[in-house]
């Protein structure tokens, strides 16, 4: 089956700096790929996606970049604000396209 | 209106019990599912189904039995409660299986005792 690894399990970073969150996946046939956010006590809520046709998209202060050969994505936050303090999960689709594989989810930390 | 509804939000119950947590979805979506997330907050699927019928078991033990009566309902019924099911529950709906966006409802926090 399908195998996320997302890296780092926690991440601290000064305000106005960015963070980066990278994530690989087992099966080639993965073609949808979403990031999630989720604060403490909430659910999460997807920030951005992307699909295999694409190797990048933005929206604002947030990017994603997905490389088809070696297997990964990832995840940039340019500018963060103490807002983005939260739990960032991202995902891959399985070859049959029925569910949604999480990764082990990256804590974030902005400091000010 | 929220799109994805469950209840309850809190349960606490005692070990061996058996408990029901309800979903509904108003989004249309054919797909549901029920994730668990663990203390360390790993979010893990436990079933999906399309239609009503069921697509995913994800390896989860028979004392937790879903039921879908229509698609825009999905519950989760679980016997014999045990310490380790203690979790957040999370249902969630999307419109086309894996392909698109998961909407999540707000969770059902389970405490075993």
């Amino acid at each position: 089956g399908e195998n996320v690894e997302q890296h780092p399990s926690t991440l601290s970073v000064q305000e106005g700096d960015s963070a980066v969150i990278k994530c690989t996946y087992s099966d080639s046939a993965s073609n949808y790929f979403p990031w999630y956010k989720q604060e403490l006590g909430k659910r999460p809520q997807l920030i951005i996606d992307i699909r295999s046709n694409v190797g990048e998209k933005k929206d604002q202060r947030i990017a994603v970049t997905l490389n088809k050969t070696a297997k990964h994505f990832s995840l940039h936050i340019t500018e963060t604000q103490p807002e983005d303090s939260a739990v960032y999960f991202c995902a891959a689709n399985t070859g049959t396209a029925s569910k949604l594989t999480f990764g082990t989810g990256t804590r974030l930390q902005v400091t000010l | 209106d929220t799109a994805v509804s469950q209840t309850p939000k809190y349960l606490v119950t005692q070990m061996g019990n058996d408990k029901s947590i309800k979903c509904e979805q108003n989004l249309g979506h054919d797909t549901m599912y029920w994730y668990k997330q663990d203390s360390k907050k790993f979010l893990k699927i436990m079933f999906s189904y399309n239609n009503k019928e069921l697509i995913i078991n994800e390896t989860v033990p028979n004392r937790f039995s879903p039921k879908s009566p229509d698609k825009a309902h999905l519950n989760l019924h679980i016997n014999s409660l045990e310490l380790g099911d203690s979790a957040v529950y999370f249902c969630a709906s999307s419109p086309v299986g894996g392909h698109t966006e998961a909407f999540f409802g707000q969770g059902t926090r389970l405490t075993v005792v």
